[in-house]
């Protein structure tokens, strides 16, 4: 059972520029949740989407976009990227059920120049 | 903001238990306490959660106070593999895709 998958593992960008990020869920979830985790800090969450819509989104500006497609997988789009974007990206699927917890993958390292 | 208090960093010999304590003294009475670590650039990784009775797994044993004010987690046998960043969090019951809000975490040493 393949658990949660992201690409690319590694990315580095400059200034202004967009990046894309992937995100494949475990199997049988139905939710993706993304976090960023600056240098020395917990994981700080980014937005949720379920049935391919955003449900809940953190404190994040309008540059960090997403999007879920039919088969659960998603991205997290970041434009006009800053230096401070420069983090781990980390992608969390779960189902929608009361009991259950959230599963990571294994992050994207973000540096941007 | 995290709801938990944590001591930034401890030390632990191999093979000894490693008991990690964990404050969280306004939790109510629907929210579970939920412990994940993290190894060196990888994801969290999920451990255990409990909501007022003592829980074991295979991983770690979560010993609750009985007033839910604080809570341990304990690895019985740590080995340099449990070298990593611990973190305590509090989250409503039936919150599936509640999004899990982390603090600093503790950081533990396991040393040879």
């Amino acid at each position: 059972d393949a658990g949660v998958t992201q690409s690319p593992t590694h990315l580095i960008k400059t200034r202004g520029q967009q990046v894309t990020l992937r995100c494949s869920p475990k199997s049988g979830h139905d939710t993706v949740s993304w976090y960023q985790q600056a240098l020395g800090q917990g994981p700080q969450f980014i937005f949720q989407y379920y049935e391919e819509e955003e449900r809940q989104r953190g404190n994040f500006p309008d540059r960090f976009s997403g999007h879920q497609f039919p088969n659960y997988s998603s991205e997290l789009n970041v434009n006009a990227l800053l230096l401070g974007d420069s983090a781990l990206y980390l992608c969390a699927s779960s189902i929608t059920s009361p009991k259950e917890t959230q599963y990571f993958g294994p992050g994207t390292r973000l540096l941007v120049l | 903001d995290a709801k938990t208090t944590q001591p930034p960093s401890m030390d632990c010999a191999e093979g000894r238990a490693a008991n990690l304590p964990c404050n969280h003294s306004t939790i109510s009475g629907n929210e579970y306490v939920y412990w994940y670590r993290q190894i060196h650039s990888q994801g969290p990784q999920y451990i255990i959660h409990g909501l007022k009775n003592n829980e074991t797994n295979e991983m770690a044993s979560l010993i609750i106070t009985e007033d839910r004010k604080s809570s341990t987690l304990i690895l019985p046998h740590a080995t340099l593999r449990d070298t990593a960043v611990y973190y305590c969090i509090v989250r409503p019951v039936n919150s599936g895709n509640t999004p899990l809000v982390f603090g600093k975490g503790t950081r533990l040493s396991v040393i040879a």
